[in-house]
Formats: structure tokens, C-alpha cells, sequence
């Protein structure tokens, strides 16, 4: 069974640009959540879809944003680049949206801003 | 306060010993709560879950559970060099439409 894939897996972008980070999630999963990982803040919850529909939100700016496809597949994008939000993106997939599920996460996407 | 606390460490401790790994959380409502285990370079893997007040076991983890306090823990016995890595505790809000929130994670060294 595949497990959570995400491309690409490393990015280099310029202060000011936008990235498209995609997740796909294992298959029969329908809930995708993101989280940013850096090492002063540790792991932080962006968004988590379910069905398509955003169910929660981190405490992150507009300029982050994402959406989930009718094959659950996930993207997120971070519009107007800084140089803070070089950090390693994690997707992960869930079997249903809730307390009882854990989670798998993919291996990251890692973007460096430069 | 954060919602989820952590000793960042590291914690070392000799071949075969027990690690204890500890963590708090602040949200009273919350049901469900999970350890990850993170190597470096790779991305978290779910090691325990854990729903109801007590100790669940899985080979040489265990989990504990205390909701009136508000704790979490993880015990690993025997512990092997290869269990070096650091440890993620994770706690699902109250809310239905909560969050996993994730602590700092703790660093364990397991030397030889």
C-alpha cells in the first residue's frame, strides 16, 4: 500500500514568489492535514481538510492557503514568499476526520526561501 | 501556556534501561492523544495512541494516560541505541472540529 506522497520534495524560491506544495494521500484516506516544521517552533498546524471542505485553520497568514480535491488529493500554497517560511511542509492523511484517527505523515516537502 | 508541553531534553539513558518520556496539555475537553516517534531527517511516525485514563501496552512501549491531571506519558523498555530519535506527544482537541496539536518533542539518546 503507497504510503503519503508529496512533491516535490526540496524547493528553492525567491522572496516575493509563490509555491504549489501537493500531497497525495494514502489511498481510501480523506482527510489530508498540513503542518509546518521548523527547529524554533517544532510542528505547527496549518489546515486539515476533509471531503473537500477546510475543517480548521492555523494561526498562519492569508498568504497560506489550500484545498482538497474530490480524490483527496491536497494542495497548499504560500503566496508572496518570506524569508520565515523556509521550513520543512509535512502533509498528512488520515482515514476520517476526528479524534480517533491517527495520522501518516509523507516526507515533507523542505522549501528554502532565499 | 502552550497547549501541549514537552521537556525538550535531551534524555539520555544506558542500553536496557527505561526511558520515560513526560508531556502536559492544557485543553481539559481533549480525547485523544498519540506519541510520534521522529528520526532525524524524516518525518514523524505514529508510534501509540491512547483514548481512556490508564496504561496501554504495545510491545516495549506503554502509554499512560491521567486526564484529571492532564498528562501524558510514554514508557520505552529495554531501550536500544535504535531508539534514538525524538519523541512527539500529540493531543486532539475537544472541539469537533479540533486540531492534533503537537508538542516541542523530546530528544532521547539511548547510549550503548
Amino acid at each position: 500500500k503507497a504510503g503519503v506522497t508529496q512533491t516535490p520534495r526540496y524547493l528553492i524560491k525567491t522572496r516575493g514568489q509563490q509555491v504549489t506544495l501537493s500531497c497525495s494521500p494514502i489511498s481510501g484516506h480523506r482527510s489530508v492535514s498540513w503542518y509546518q516544521q521548523t527547529p524554533g517552533q517544532g510542528l505547527q498546524f496549518l489546515f486539515e481538510y476533509f471531503s473537500e471542505t477546510q475543517r480548521n485553520k492555523g494561526n498562519f497568514p492569508g498568504r497560506f492557503s489550500g484545498r482538497q480535491f474530490s480524490n483527496s488529493r491536497s494542495e497548499m500554497n504560500v503566496s508572496t514568499l518570506e524569508l520565515g517560511d523556509s521550513a520543512l511542509y509535512l502533509c498528512a492523511s488520515s482515514l476520517g476526520a476526528g479524534t480517533m484517527y491517527g495520522y501518516t505523515f509523507g516526507s515533507g516537502t523542505r522549501l528554502t526561501v532565499v | 501556556q502552550k497547549e501541549v508541553e514537552q521537556n525538550s531534553g535531551p534524555l539520555s539513558v544506558p542500553e536496557g534501561a527505561i526511558a520515560s518520556l513526560n508531556c502536559t496539555y492544557s485543553d481539559r475537553g481533549s480525547q485523544s492523544f498519540f506519541w510520534y516517534r521522529q528520526y532525524s531527517g524524516k518525518s514523524p511516525e505514529l508510534i501509540m495512541s491512547i483514548y481512556s485514563n490508564g496504561d496501554k501496552e504495545d510491545g516495549r512501549f506503554t502509554a499512560q494516560l491521567n486526564k484529571a491531571s492532564q498528562y501524558v506519558s510514554l514508557l520505552i523498555r529495554d531501550s536500544q541505541p535504535s531508539d534514538s530519535a525524538t519523541y512527539l506527544c500529540a493531543v486532539y482537541g475537544s472541539s469537533n472540529t479540533g486540531k492534533l496539536i503537537f508538542g516541542q518533542g523530546t530528544t532521547l539518546q539511548v547510549k550503548p
